[in-house]
């Protein structure tokens, strides 16, 4: 069974643009998360989205949204980039949404790099 | 404020020595995850913790839940250079909420 896919792996922007990364959740999962990381905040929570909705969401700014596809398929999209959006963000996904022992399996994630 | 704590932040190490990191917050948890996770890669789970107390173990490693559920720790023994990465522990104060992550240690065994 394939594994989380995150595209694209690597992106250069620079800052006021916007740009859209994807995920494709293991095969029958129905909830993706996304989480964002850099070496000073380390892994952050931004939304969780299960069935097309958005379940759950992190401290971020408007300026972070997301969506889920039909086929489980997720978005997430940043506007009006600044300099401290250059981080990695990885997406998970699982079977359920919620549930102790639910596990989460990561992708490799987007570096993205605002500059 | 971080709402999990990882200490120590850094660890390097020789090759056979043992180690324990650990993991502690002010709140309680339902559950507590390790994950380690590698440069370029994403975390990758070890193991969940659910009951206070409880201890499992996944061949060289033992990951203790704290009695109150507030703390947990991982504990190596005769480290490899194959268990270098970043050492995440995750808590969920129900079964609802949002995954909390801690800032991780990073652990580099020498050979």
């Amino acid at each position: 069974k394939a594994g989380v896919t995150q595209t694209p792996r690597y992106l250069i922007k620079t800052r006021g643009q916007q740009v859209t990364l994807s995920c494709s959740p293991i095969s029958g999962h129905r909830s993706v998360s996304w989480y964002q990381q850099t070496p000073g905040q380390g892994l952050q929570f931004l939304f969780e989205y299960f069935s097309e909705t958005q379940r759950n969401k992190g401290n971020f700014p408007g300026r972070f949204s997301g969506r889920q596809f039909s086929n489980s398929r997720s978005e997430m999209n940043v506007s009006t980039l600044e300099l401290g959006d250059s981080a990695l963000y990885l997406c998970a996904s699982s079977l359920y949404s919620g549930g102790r022992g639910d596990t989460q399996y990561f992708g490799p994630g987007t570096r993205l790099t605002v500059l | 404020t971080q709402l999990l704590e990882q200490s120590p932040q850094f660890l390097s190490i020789q090759e056979g020595e043992n180690l324990t990191v650990y993991c502690n917050s002010s709140s309680v948890f339902s559950s507590l995850q390790w994950y380690r996770q590698e440069p370029g890669e994403g975390p990758v789970l070890l193991v969940t913790v659910v009951t206070g107390g409880e201890v499992k173990k996944l061949k060289r490693l033992t990951f203790q839940f704290g009695d109150a559920r507030k703390d947990s720790s991982l504990h190596i023994t005769a480290a490899q250079p194959g268990d270098t990465g970043l050492y995440l522990c995750a808590g969920e104060k129900t079964s609802y909420d949002k995954v909390i992550f801690g800032p991780g240690t990073s652990l580099s065994v020498i050979p």
